[in-house]
């Protein structure tokens, strides 16, 4: 059974980084995409980004662009989100999915990573 | 880009049928058919519960359904059951390859 599981959560002072990421359990890493996604508590889904498996392109929201970086492994079927400059309001449940076409949606999720920024 | 537009909530009697909006722009949900939908429980991941406007994955019930109208996608769900008790959000394809959801609908069973 294929499914992404993300790394443990995290606790991050403001300005610090945070790395977190997402393995293909049970299958390699074929022609997708991943995208990344994150919901502060009690609020809405909000889309962050995705990066192509295969040629390691990227596109990145207005609103986290130049401080998300998105990379893969593909030796590790492991993708990473790296969110830099950290802030209060980043505090989120952050989840990585998998888009097979763009007609498919996102039709696999990782379980989440919880991500704490507090002083 | 903003958020997609959904009512916030919706709510409806075991049996019944409900419908949520999801209005965007030409941009995103009117100029392309990539509308997709998803249900949350609390504390859980999201599920793809429809996607290109009008498809059910595979083990989602047909109870299910989606269309779009212009700049306005719904989903709608017929013959409620308690477990379709969730958040649900769509989401859409842009113009800017981007994607972007909405505000999110709770769907109250009463």
């Amino acid at each position: 059974q294929v499914q992404f599981v993300q790394s443990g959560a995290e606790v991050k002072k403001p300005g610090a980084s945070v790395k977190v990421s997402c393995k293909a359990s049970g299958s390699t890493f074929t022609k997708y995409a991943v995208h990344w996604v994150r919901q502060a508590p009690g609020q809405r889904l909000e889309w962050m980004g995705w990066i192509n498996v295969v040629n390691g392109n990227t596109k990145y929201s207005q609103k986290v662009q130049g401080r998300v970086t998105l990379t893969r492994d593909t030796s590790a079927n492991t993708a990473y989100m790296e969110l830099s400059s950290l802030r209060s309001e980043d505090t989120a449940v952050y989840y990585c999915a998998r888009e097979r076409t763009i007609t498919d949606g996102f039709d696999m999720w990782g379980q989440g990573t919880m991500v704490t920024v507090s002083s | 880009q903003s958020a997609l537009t959904q009512p916030a909530s919706v709510s409806g009697s075991p049996g019944q049928s409900i419908t949520i909006s999801c209005t965007g722009t030409s941009g995103d949900v009117g100029g392309y058919n990539y509308v997709s939908w998803y249900q949350q429980h609390p504390g859980k991941a999201p599920q793809l519960m429809i996607y290109e406007v009008s498809n059910r994955p595979s083990g989602v019930s047909n109870r299910f359904s989606g269309s779009k109208s212009g700049n306005t996608a719904s989903l709608t769900i017929s013959g409620l059951q308690a477990e379709d008790e969730a958040d649900y959000y769509c989401t859409s394809y842009t113009s800017a390859t981007t994607r972007v959801f909405g505000g999110g609908t709770r769907l109250t069973v009463l």
